[in-house]
């Protein structure tokens, strides 16, 4: 069965800082990989995706996140975060077959420190 | 732009009791899911349809019933709430299950089963 971890349950980083955050999936097929983002009381909103082809996606509101087979790992990258990026940050990746929705991992709570 | 609605936004029940989670969608879409989500437990998938009239178990589906008889409806019935169906629920559409399809979220019901 598929699995997603993301490794930090909180991350805090200072405002203009770089980030970065972690996911990990176990699969064994080529996975179609999604980074969601949820502000506190709202639904999730979708900010980029993997299926194939270049290995590094760009997203909205300046993420990106590369895609590393040898590493079974898509890690969400934003070289200046702002106050506004503070929320909750999911992974998820999708076994191929679509009708079985999304596995999520547990979400990284990012905290931006003025 | 309506998308994804869900009612109500914040619910009590008593243990015992039943009610229906509405969820309605102005996009056309095929696809329809629910998800709960628990703290540190990341999103997890109840019920999806793949269109009307069509019906199926996700990765938590006891205690929980569904019916898609139109393609803009996907309600979700808790028959005799319990305090472990306390969480956020959350409907997602997407056009169809195809996997570069994206799935679009409501803002998430609220419940309280106490």
């Amino acid at each position: 069965a598929q699995s997603v971890t993301q490794p930090d349950i909180h991350i805090t980083v200072s405002e203009g800082a770089s980030l970065e955050l972690r996911c990990n999936y176990s699969y064994g097929a080529t996975p179609y990989l999604f980074w969601y983002v949820q502000s506190p009381g709202q639904g999730l909103q979708l900010l980029l995706k993997y299926f194939s082809g270049d290995t590094l996606v760009q997203g909205i509101k300046g993420f990106e996140a590369e895609f590393k087979r040898s590493q079974s790992s898509f890690n969400l990258r934003k070289p200046s975060v702002h106050w506004s990026d503070a929320a909750e940050y999911f992974c998820a990746v999708d076994s191929g077959g679509g009708a079985d929705g999304l596995t999520f991992g547990k979400g990284t709570h990012l905290i931006i420190q003025p | 732009n309506a998308g994804v609605t869900q009612t109500p936004k914040f619910q009590v029940l008593k243990t015992g009791q039943s009610m229906t989670l509405q969820c309605a969608q102005d996009m056309n879409h095929e696809y329809m899911s629910w998800y709960r989500q628990d703290p540190g437990m990341g999103l997890r998938l109840i019920h999806y349809s793949v269109g009307a009239g069509i019906t199926d178990q996700g990765e938590v589906p006891n205690g929980y019933n569904v019916s898609r008889s139109t393609t803009e409806d996907f309600p979700l019935r808790l028959l005799s709430a319990a305090p472990s169906q306390t969480s956020v629920y959350f409907c997602a559409s997407s056009r169809d299950t195809a996997l570069n399809t994206e799935a679009f979220f409501g803002q998430g019901t609220r419940l309280t089963v106490v």
